[in-house]
């Protein structure tokens, strides 16, 4: 089983639609969440961290579900420009390095 | 913002010769950074931690004697894909942690390499 589980899509939806992503993670001693956008042949880059009670930052809404070991992003009112590639990766206890799921593809179209 | 700079973004090569990539922090100094693969449509495989002065840390299957790193100061990073063939051809990204920042990464933008 991978560590960071993701649909990688790819979700096609038109604009102003809202979409969810979904992630799971195997490892109950992660501690930090974060979503990731990465668009085609670019390096990644933060999008927000998902904290326990939940965060929103504009159209976009995070939430971690630790009994689940399940992380999920929502965003509202899609853009042409929100199309890209949204990697969930969660980092564990005492380490540094960061574990990336393999991301779900979106696709907003006019 | 803290910026990362990964050089070249693009290289091209035959096989059997060796390439470097450079990863360097630009505004703030960095103890570990962290070289990542990524094969089209797949997620982000770390290779290897860089720890500034020290030896770098290799995931499990990753050859260290194939991938050479070389952190000599606190600003800089080289990862040399040594002998490279055909199949070493992918997406190569660094990444480094502010040293005295958060538990944010800040990435290089990538290097993609071609062996023919």
């Amino acid at each position: 089983r991978k560590e960071v589980e993701q649909d990688p899509g790819p979700f096609n939806v038109p604009e102003g639609a809202t979409v969810a992503f979904n992630c799971t993670y195997s490892n109950s001693a992660s501690q930090s969440f974060f979503w990731y956008r990465q668009d085609c042949r670019k390096e990644p880059k933060l999008l927000m961290s998902v904290y326990s009670s939940g965060n929103e930052d504009g159209r976009f809404t995070a939430q971690l579900n630790r009994a689940s070991q399940y992380i999920s992003l929502l965003i509202r009112d899609s853009k042409l420009s929100d199309s890209a590639t949204y990697l969930c990766v969660v980092r564990s206890t005492g380490f540094q390095k960061l574990v990336f799921g393999t991301g779900t593809r979106l696709l907003v179209s006019p | 913002g803290a910026v990362v700079s990964q050089h070249p973004s693009w290289v091209i090569c035959k096989s059997g010769t060796s390439v470097k990539i450079e990863c360097r922090s630009l505004d703030f100094q960095a103890t570990t950074m962290f070289w990542y693969r990524q094969f089209p449509k797949q997620s982000l495989m770390l290779m290897a931690t860089s720890n500034e002065g020290s030896k770098a840390t290799y995931e499990q299957g990753v050859e260290k004697d194939k991938f050479l790193i070389n952190h000599a100061s606190l600003t800089l990073s080289t990862l040399t894909v040594t002998s490279a063939h055909p199949e070493d051809s992918s997406f190569y990204i660094c990444s480094a942690r502010d040293q005295g920042g958060d538990e944010k990464l800040f990435f290089g933008s990538g290097t993609q390499l071609s062996v023919l």
